[in-house]
């Protein structure tokens, strides 16, 4: 199975911040990734697949980034609605797997 | 508009047998892979099966395998998780998700509201 770990675990930051999430992979992906932003009570909302497209809808200051193990998810000017937990998810293997999250919170 | 409701969620006893449903509306239900993914409180999220457009192909986490059962019914544009023998670590939300066409990859663009199951004598 592929491992996916997140790091940070939680992060906390100011409204107009720059975040930055890392995703690594316990083997190559090339570039089948997905990030999702979920908030508490929610389902998950898809944010950027294939490790650097932005899904329609979704705010441009989210952006992707990586291929092979190691990923990244950058919010700029963070807003107060982003403040959720972030998952990567390795698409390509099954068992599909996700990384641990990360927790945004209010500084 | 795409829409993807699940149901049949609840609490069952430890051993005991339930039946999720996820209906869905506003797209062609019988193109699209689907997916099972679940969540135990406070924890993270942790993908359970994905089944292919005419369901001759299913795929499990080695968790489940051999106890749940994703099953579909393109006339009736529903999802199904048959869960057998549950656990206690069974308990969780569980989301029905549709997997994006246009990609082999599995990612997942719409995503059912939630559904607790609870497994507790």
């Amino acid at each position: 199975d592929i491992q996916m770990t997140q790091s940070p675990s939680s992060v906390s930051a100011s409204v107009g911040d720059t975040v930055t999430i890392t995703c690594r992979a316990s083997q190559g992906i090339s570039d089948y990734l997905a990030w999702y932003q979920q908030k508490p009570g929610k389902a998950p909302k898809l944010l950027i697949y294939a490790a650097s497209s932005l899904q329609s809808g979704v705010p441009s200051r989210f952006s992707g980034s990586g291929s092979g193990t190691d990923f990244t998810l950058t919010i700029s000017s963070l807003q107060p609605e982003d403040f959720a937990t972030y998952y990567c998810q390795q698409a390509t293997s099954f068992p599909l797997t996700f990384g641990g999250g990360t927790k945004v919170q209010i500084k | 508009e795409v829409q993807l409701v699940e149901s049949g969620g609840g609490v069952v006893q430890p051993g005991g047998s339930l039946r999720l449903s996820c209906a869905a509306s506003g797209f062609t239900f019988s193109s699209y892979w689907m997916t099972w993914v679940r969540q135990a409180p406070g924890k993270g999220l942790e993908w359970v099966a994905n089944i292919k457009p005419d369901g001759s192909e299913k795929y499990y986490v080695d968790s489940v395998k051999g106890r749940f059962t994703i099953s579909r019914d393109n006339a009736k544009n529903s999802l199904y998780l048959q869960m057998n023998s549950v656990r206690a670590e069974d308990t969780a939300v569980f989301y029905c998700g549709r997997r994006i066409l246009w990609f082999g990859e599995n990612y997942f663009d719409y995503w059912g509201q939630g559904n607790l199951v609870t497994v507790s004598s």
